[in-house]
């Protein structure tokens, strides 16, 4: 059964520096999403990807963020200037279609550890 | 902002016991309702859709609108259940889901 695969499983990486969290979704998709779980706390969506451009980001997805999908197959959550607090689970997921009912595939996460 | 609120963080029973975890979402919209579920080191992978109405190893869920509410059920729990449970509502296709808290679900034997 085809799966969403993210890399690395584990980032860890300094504050201010730049970090690319990559993720192939599952190949006939056509949403694609980043969510992310700090420890101890609630699965939060961060940003929602279709047809090329974010169709949806939430209040956390500021200029800092950014996700492309550079070649057909990867799809990239990029921060620019990592802070202490961007230390998390991030999640990335995607979705086959436009009827409903439908749902969304999650990938096995990146751990990132900010320092 | 839509809310999805899980109020047991932890629910342990025994094996073959019923058990129920709770659920409810703030009434705004046409909301689609699904509960997830993570075993130990695994991903986060759909458990139901209220869509659907079906029962999937054994759970169920009833969207009850008058009470906002989504619990998910089963009447004989197994120690295999034993996993995070995390209940989250969608508005439209392609959209962001949002989560509760989760229920960390412990089955003793």
């Amino acid at each position: 059964e085809p799966e969403v695969t993210q890399t690395p499983s584990h980032q860890v990486t300094q504050m201010g520096q730049e970090v690319i969290l990559r993720c192939v979704p599952i190949s006939n998709h056509l949403y694609f999403y980043w969510y992310r779980q700090i420890l101890g706390q609630k699965v939060e969506f961060l940003v929602s990807f279709y047809n090329n451009e974010i169709s949806e980001k939430s209040e956390i997805f500021d200029d800092q963020f950014s996700v492309e999908r550079p070649d057909g197959s990867n799809f990239t959550l990029k921060i620019r200037s990592t802070k202490l607090e961007d230390s998390a689970m991030y999640f990335c997921a995607s979705s086959p279609s436009t009827a409903i009912p439908y749902e969304q595939y999650f990938g096995p996460g990146t751990r990132l550890t900010v320092t | 902002a839509q809310r999805v609120t899980q109020p047991e963080k932890l629910l342990s029973v025994f094996k073959g016991a019923p058990v129920e975890l709770k659920c409810n979402y703030s009434y705004s919209g046409s909301p689609e309702l699904f509960w997830y579920v993570q075993y130990s080191r695994q991903r986060l992978q759909l458990l139901l859709r209220h869509i659907s109405r079906e029962s999937i190893k054994g759970f169920t869920a009833d969207l009850n609108k008058g009470e906002t509410s989504f619990h998910l059920k089963k009447p004989f729990a197994q120690e295999e259940d034993s996993a995070m449970y995390y209940c989250a509502r969608g508005e439209t296709s392609g959209s962001r889901l949002t989560f509760g808290e989760g229920t960390q679900l412990t089955v003793n034997p």
